[in-house]
């Protein structure tokens, strides 16, 4: 099946740095990449769709110059949360979608601790 | 915005059939509904998905009303193995095939 890492796995950063997030679709090209965010005890909350090549498409209330999304090949996308605060502190998982499919591949999820 | 509603939770002895329940009554003509389910502090993983007819793999059954504003799923001998969140998402085609997560169903499986 179509598989979808995520590198770290974990982080914990000081208050004031940023964090890059890497997801990369292992055994297919998918065109298109989503980042979520997930907060203790809540659902996933979609925060950008990032088609290679082209600039990220950022959800209301989602802060594109804090969330940096480079999707600059079919199988790697990033997400580098700038300048990071203790309310970044979450769980953030990508997703991808085959270039001919419909349904997403979800990545295993990188928890970020900023201090 | 997510377009289902689930109940929160539920619980299921082990062996038994597990059957989760998701209305999607503001369901278009040309939306899918998809399943996927969580397991604790790990990404969605995806079991099924369908448009109008029953569908049916190594995971789970969909049966899918004929009106389709509601759904269910099942998992027919449910294990220890499948206690998770399970999300229904109807995928919004106009939206260029992003998902919505609602808020899902916690899936307890009992020994």
């Amino acid at each position: 099946g179509a598989v979808v890492s995520q590198h770290p796995s974990r982080v914990i950063c000081k208050s004031g740095t940023s964090v890059k997030i890497e997801c990369r679709s292992l055994d297919f090209q998918a065109t298109t990449m989503f980042w979520y965010r997930q907060f203790p005890k809540q659902s996933l909350m979609l925060m950008a769709t990032s088609n290679e090549g082209s600039k990220a498409t950022y959800e209301q209330g989602v802060e594109k110059d804090k969330f940096l999304i480079n999707h600059a090949s079919l199988t790697l996308s990033t997400l580098t949360v700038t300048s990071a605060h203790p309310e970044d502190s979450s769980f953030y998982i990508c997703s991808a979608r085959l270039t001919s499919g419909t349904e997403q591949f979800f990545g295993p999820g990188t928890r970020l601790t900023v201090l | 915005d997510a377009k289902t509603t689930q109940p929160p939770s539920m619980d299921c002895a082990e062996g038994r059939a597990a059957n989760l329940p998701c209305n999607h009554s503001t369901i278009s003509g040309n939306e899918y509904v998809y399943w996927y389910r969580q397991i604790h502090s790990q990404g969605p993983q995806y079991i099924i998905h369908g448009l109008k007819n029953n569908e049916t793999n190594e995971m789970a059954s969909l049966i899918i009303t004929e009106d389709r504003k509601s759904s269910t799923l099942i998992l027919p001998h449910a294990t220890l193995r499948d206690t998770a969140v399970y999300y229904c998402i109807v995928r919004g085609l106009n939206t260029g095939n992003q998902f919505y997560f609602g808020t899902g169903t916690s899936l307890t499986v009992i020994p």
